[in-house]
């Protein structure tokens, strides 16, 4: 069954403090891998496609990468604004859909 | 920048009304979604549309749900008679072309059933 498990759930980080999230998925013959970020109340904005192992993109103080198991999202000197929930989706290898991961709550202090 | 928009962006009503949401797709997409967000669950897939005809549906999408892109433009799901657990953040997405294209999503219909 595809599958998308990310971690940590949640995520405090003081203002600067640097860090990974990560995304592990199960699904053959993967077809890309999506990053979003959603704030409360709000739909999931796009951040990223990754499609090949070793691919990395980078947006402001983002960089995702991918692997053939799993992606992370690295933050770098973070700022109280990147608060927010980042899911991790893929698309189901059978069907016309993706399937997200619970998402990571990030909460960055000032 | 292109986006996708719904409306309403919060509907209220009694449990076993129908209800109406709308999406206004990004114009040279093809391919139209809706996903349903309980509060503090994933973000879950309902069905999937293409050429005027629905493509895939989950298990989720029963006999009360359907769909339709009744002008060219909007994008509409209708549910017949809600229930409570139908209280949800409900979002269209759509996509242009090939399989693994991204989905871009509005900002979400909050549907709270009383």
């Amino acid at each position: 069954e595809d599958q998308v498990t990310q971690s940590p759930e949640a995520l405090r980080l003081q203002e600067g403090e640097s860090s990974s999230l990560n995304c592990s998925y199960t699904v053959s013959g993967l077809r890309g891998l999506f990053w979003y970020r959603q704030d409360p109340g709000k739909g999931p904005e796009f951040l990223f496609t990754l499609y090949s192992a070793g691919e990395e993109k980078e947006k402001e103080r983002l960089k995702a990468t991918l692997t053939k198991k799993e992606s992370f999202l690295h933050i770098t000197a973070p700022k109280p604004e990147d608060s927010a929930t980042y899911l991790c989706a893929v698309p189901s290898n059978r069907d016309d859909k993706i399937i997200f991961g619970k998402g990571t709550r990030l909460h960055i202090l000032p | 920048e292109p986006e996708v928009t719904q409306t309403p962006s919060h509907q209220v009503t009694q449990m076993g009304q129908e209800v109406i949401l709308r999406c206004v797709p990004i114009s040279n997409h093809l391919y139209f979604y809706w996903y349903r967000q309980i509060l503090g669950q994933k973000v879950e897939f309902l069905v999937s549309f293409y050429n005027n005809e629905i493509s895939e549906k989950s298990e989720i999408f029963d006999d009360q749900f359907s769909v339709e892109r009744p002008d060219g433009s909007n994008f509409t799901l209708k549910i017949r008679s809600t229930k409570l657990e139908d209280s949800a953040m409900y979002f269209c997405a759509t996509r242009d072309r090939g399989l693994g294209d991204t989905q871009y999503f509005g900002p979400g219909t909050r549907l709270t059933v009383l």
